[in-house]
């Protein structure tokens, strides 16, 4: 069964670092790109960016772009997300996604995973 | 700067009704870049569209997707208590604004 688990919930201070497994099981790892999405509590979803896991390039959204950092590890198929610097808008909830190329459609989902922001 | 649009915002129908969501792009697009999400609470979204209106698989006939250029259409014909969740499009094109989503249409019983 296909499927892309992820790490547990986080509750993290405002400045402080966070990251996100997301581990994929039933399928080949390197044979999709894996794009992460974040979810704000009662809003909609936004694109953070992707990784190849093939090599490990990565392309992210302008937004992220020098607070996030996407890593993967082929040999235990499992792609990690951090997002430095949070603040309490980063609380959300974080999504693993695949797609069979960079620009194509997100056919598998991760169950998420709870990053809550607080003081 | 590129946006989806979706309306209307809630949409309260009974089962067994049709219900019918629009997305809208603030530019044209190439309809082969546009997808069809669903997220019931407490769930991740699961893939109902890419293409436009290729449905992924185990998607249910009662769906179908339509639309170009600019405005899209999810269409469920005949509403079953499952169907009742958020449902979300998006442009998964190279853009200025890749995989942009839109804000997502609720349907309500």
């Amino acid at each position: 069964q296909e499927q892309l688990v992820h790490s547990g919930a986080e509750v993290k201070r405002p400045g402080a670092s966070v990251k996100v497994s997301c581990k994929a099981s039933g399928y080949s790892f390197s044979g999709y790109f894996m794009h992460w999405v974040r979810q704000a509590p009662g809003q909609g979803l936004e694109w953070m960016g992707w990784i190849n896991p093939t090599n490990g390039g990565t392309t992210y959204a302008q937004k992220f772009q020098g607070r996030v950092t996407m890593t993967r590890d082929t040999s235990i198929g499992t792609a990690f997300m951090e997002l430095n610097s949070l603040t309490f808008d980063d609380t959300a909830v974080y999504y693993c996604a695949r797609s069979y190329t960079n620009y194509a459609w997100y056919d598998l989902w991760g169950q998420g995973s709870l990053v809550t922001v607080a003081s | 700067e590129f946006v989806l649009t979706q309306s209307p915002v809630t949409l309260s129908l009974s089962p067994g009704e049709r219900a019918s969501l629009s997305c809208r792009a603030s530019q044209s697009v190439d309809r082969r870049f546009l997808a069809w999400y669903q997220q019931k609470p407490g769930q991740a979204p699961t893939l109902l569209f890419y293409g436009g209106s290729t449905r992924a698989p185990g998607i249910p006939d009662r769906f179908s997707g339509s639309g170009s250029g600019t405005d899209f259409t999810l269409t469920i014909s005949g509403l079953e208590p499952e169907d009742f969740a958020v449902y979300f499009c998006q442009y998964y094109g190279a853009s200025t604004s890749p995989f942009t989503f839109g804000p997502g249409t609720k349907v309500n019983i």
